[in-house]
């Protein structure tokens, strides 16, 4: 069975480095096709895709806020990490990870999700 | 990006009916089309990957098809479980862009 789990602070201030980690268990990233991605959801709206990293390292960022975020795997933690510099109000949103088991053939489908965790962006 | 426009946005629907949501691409992704079900408070649930194939452990009564700009997915015969907010998703090209979804309500 695949859990994951986010984690990180709930509340930061403007400007600060968001960093929030997805633990994961029930499968490895020596998998072929496995992959993680961050996806966010303001409050009552859309999803907003952010960032993947998939079972050989490589990695694809949201173009928009390519500058901001870094995604890493720690497979001895079984952890995913998503740092995002230079916060804002704007960045309110519950994150999720999530994960794909179709990404050796492109299809970036995330069928299991972590509970997602709600960060809020104030002074 | 790709824009992925959904229609309706909102839908009123009874138990039984048949329903289908329509997800355009504002270029053609190919069969890079995967469909969601999300519920309030809850993370989504993939119903539906490349276009047609049904995720394990998902009902038979949902269904996709298209390809190219054009998808639909379609719930045969609604259930109360499957009132919620229903997500397209492409993967053909970056970055993954998402519909803006559709809420299926109760009539």
């Amino acid at each position: 069975q695949i859990t994951l789990k986010e984690s990180g602070p709930t509340l930061v201030k403007p400007t600060q480095t968001l960093t929030l980690a997805c633990t994961f268990s029930g499968f490895s990233f020596s998998t072929s096709g496995v992959s993680v991605g961050w996806i966010r959801q303001p409050p009552g709206k859309a999803l907003e895709w952010l960032a993947l990293i998939y079972w050989n390292d490589d990695k694809r960022y949201r173009p928009s806020l390519k500058t901001r975020l870094t995604i890493i795997k720690d497979t001895s933690k079984n952890q995913v990490v998503l740092t995002m510099t230079n916060m804002d109000p704007v960045d309110t949103a519950t994150y999720y990870c999530a994960h794909s088991p179709y990404s050796g053939n492109y299809i970036d489908a995330f069928d299991v999700w972590g509970q997602g965790t709600m960060v809020t962006v104030s002074s | 990006d790709i824009q992925m426009t959904q229609s309706p946005s909102s839908l009123s629907a009874s138990v039984g009916d048949r329903v289908t949501i329509t997800c355009r691409a504002g270029q053609s992704i190919s069969n890079y089309l995967n469909w969601y079900q999300q519920k309030p408070g809850k993370a989504p649930n993939l119903l539906i990957y490349a276009a047609s194939s049904l995720e394990s452990g998902v009902p038979s009564r949902f269904s996709g098809s298209g390809s190219g700009t054009d998808f639909t997915l379609t719930i045969s015969s609604l259930q109360p479980e499957d009132f919620a907010t229903y997500y397209c998703q492409q993967s053909y090209d970056n970055p993954i862009t998402f519909g803006q979804g559709t809420r299926l309500e109760i009539k």
